[in-house]
């Protein structure tokens, strides 16, 4: 059983800039999450996508976007890139109606 | 929206000491997972636990849904116990709210 998988590790981009994070759920699984998670905090909830549509959403601008695919695996973007989304990006994947939710590695951005 | 706290926010330990991880929550829930973030950052899943009691070696994990709250025992600590032990919560829409966590340190 393949577990999720983000790429790439690690990323750096400069303000202004645009940027795109990509994942693969867990097999088996069709639902995906993505969390930010900024130094020293825990993880807060970005959105999350099933049956390639936005399923929920948290407190976050609209230049955070996403795709799923019809894998369900899934993408990231960020538009005009400010200093605070520098972060570690997490996604998780699950199965509907299994409520368990398991995570990737991470990206980890770095914003300059 | 739900508030997760957890306590204590540090602890250091010896290894081979025991510790309980606290973590209370403000509303009704639907899930709870306790997952060990290590030095890399990644989350590794250590129990779902919406409510009852589980054991997995040396951790187990009690939550008691009615009065909104959560236990991680960690017995016989070892060195790679090390990191950040953070519980989530999911209030019905897979949107999982976590803690503040605790930061573990385990001394050889």
């Amino acid at each position: 059983e393949t577990g999720v998988t983000q790429s790439p590790t690690h990323l750096i981009k400069t303000r202004g800039q645009q940027v795109t994070l990509r994942c693969s759920s867990q097999s088996g699984h069709n639902t995906v999450s993505w969390y930010q998670q900024a130094l020293g905090q825990g993880p807060q909830f970005i959105f999350q996508y099933y049956r390639e549509e936005e399923n929920g959403r948290g407190n976050f601008p609209p230049r955070f976007s996403g795709l799923q695919f019809p894998n369900y695996s899934s993408e990231l973007n960020v538009n005009a890139l400010e200093l605070d989304d520098s972060a570690l990006y997490l996604c998780a994947s699950s199965k509907t109606g299994l409520n368990e939710q398991f995570f990737g590695p991470g990206t980890r951005l770095t914003v300059l | 929206g739900i508030q997760v706290e957890q306590s204590p926010p540090d602890l250091i330990l010896q290894e081979g000491a025991n510790s309980t991880l606290r973590c209370n929550f403000s509303d009704s829930v639907n899930n709870l997972q306790w997952f060990h973030q290590n030095p890399w950052g990644q989350l590794i899943n250590l129990f779902y636990i919406p409510s009852g009691t589980k054991q997995n070696g040396r951790l187990s994990a009690t939550t008691v849904a009615t009065e909104r709250y959560s236990l991680l025992y960690i017995s016989s600590s070892q060195t790679t116990d090390s990191g950040v032990y953070f519980c989530a919560v999911d209030t019905g829409f897979q949107k999982l709210v976590f803690g503040t966590g605790t930061r573990l340190l385990v001394s050889p």
